[in-house]
C-alpha cells in the first residue's frame, strides 16, 4: 500500500487531454511544493517528467504538465500520443522520516 | 547523459546481507545526493536511503537500522548492503541520483536489478 494515492489505470485516444491524480496528506502533498512526476516503461528505469510540481526538465515535450491543490497533485497529458503508454508515478517531499513517499502507479493505455 | 546501473546477486538466501553496486557512468559522482529506492512485487516504490559523495549517509528508520550506504568517488560507485534479509525484502532495487539542489527529485535513475531472498 503506497503511501499517495493514484488511480490504477487510465485511458484516453490519441489527440486527447488526461489527468491523473495524486493524493497525499498535509505531511507531504498539502504542505510541499516538492511533487515529482515519473514515466516508466514496462523494464526500463524511470523518467523524470515533473519537479516541483509545475516545472519540466530540459527535454521533456510541453504536452506534460503539473498542478496541485490541496492535498492532490496532478499530472495532464495533452495531444497523447501512442508512446504515452507508460507507467506514471507521483511523488513528494515528506515531514515524516521517511524523506520521500510515491504513488503506487497509473497505468496509461492510448486507445 | 548521465547513466546508473545496478549490479549485484539475484538471489540471497534469508538472513543474509544483500550487496548491490551502483555504477555512475557519463558524469562524475562528485556533488549530488545518490538514492536507493525499491519496490517489491505488486507494491509501491520505498525509499531505503542516501549518501552524499563526501559521505553522511541516511536511511528509513523503518527498516530497523539493517541499512548501509557507502560510496566510492575514485570509482564513480555507491553501495546498498542490507543485513539480516527476509521474504519481505524480495524487490526491483533502484538506484538513481537526486537532482542538484531538489530535494527529493531524482533525474536519472538505474533500470532496477530484481533481489530475491529465498532459501
Amino acid at each position: 500500500q503506497s503511501a499517495l494515492t493514484q488511480p490504477a489505470s487510465v485511458s484516453g485516444s490519441p489527440g486527447q487531454s488526461i489527468t491523473i491524480s495524486c493524493t497525499g496528506t498535509n505531511s507531504d502533498i498539502g504542505i510541499y511544493n516538492y511533487v515529482s512526476w515519473y514515466q516508466q516503461y514496462p523494464g526500463k528505469a524511470p523518467k523524470l517528467m515533473i519537479y516541483d510540481v509545475t516545472n519540466r526538465p530540459s527535454g521533456v515535450s510541453n504536452r506534460f504538465s503539473g498542478s496541485k491543490s490541496g492535498n492532490t497533485a496532478s499530472l495532464t497529458i495533452s495531444g497523447l500520443q501512442a508512446d504515452d503508454e507508460a507507467d506514471y508515478f507521483c511523488s513528494s517531499y515528506t515531514t515524516t522520516s521517511t524523506y520521500v513517499v510515491f504513488g503506487g502507479g497509473t497505468k496509461l493505455t492510448v486507445l | 547523459q548521465v547513466q546508473l546501473q545496478e549490479s549485484g546477486p539475484g538471489l540471497v538466501k534469508p538472513s543474509e546481507t544483500l550487496s548491490l553496486t551502483c555504477t555512475v557512468s557519463g558524469g562524475s559522482i562528485s556533488g549530488y545526493y545518490w538514492i536507493w529506492i525499491r519496490q517489491p512485487p505488486g507494491k509501491g516504490l520505498e525509499w531505503i536511503g542516501y549518501i552524499h559523495h563526501t559521505g553522511s549517509p541516511n536511511s528509513n528508520p523503518s527498516l530497523n537500522n539493517r541499512v548501509t550506504i557507502s560510496v566510492d568517488a575514485s570509482r564513480n560507485q555507491f553501495f546498498l548492503n542490507l543485513s539480516s534479509v527476509t521474504a519481505a525484502d524480495t524487490a526491483v532495487y533502484y538506484c538513481a541520483r537526486e537532482k542538484s539542489g531538489s530535494s527529493t527529485v531524482f533525474d536519472f535513475w538505474g533500470q532496477g536489478s530484481l533481489v530475491t531472498v529465498s532459501s
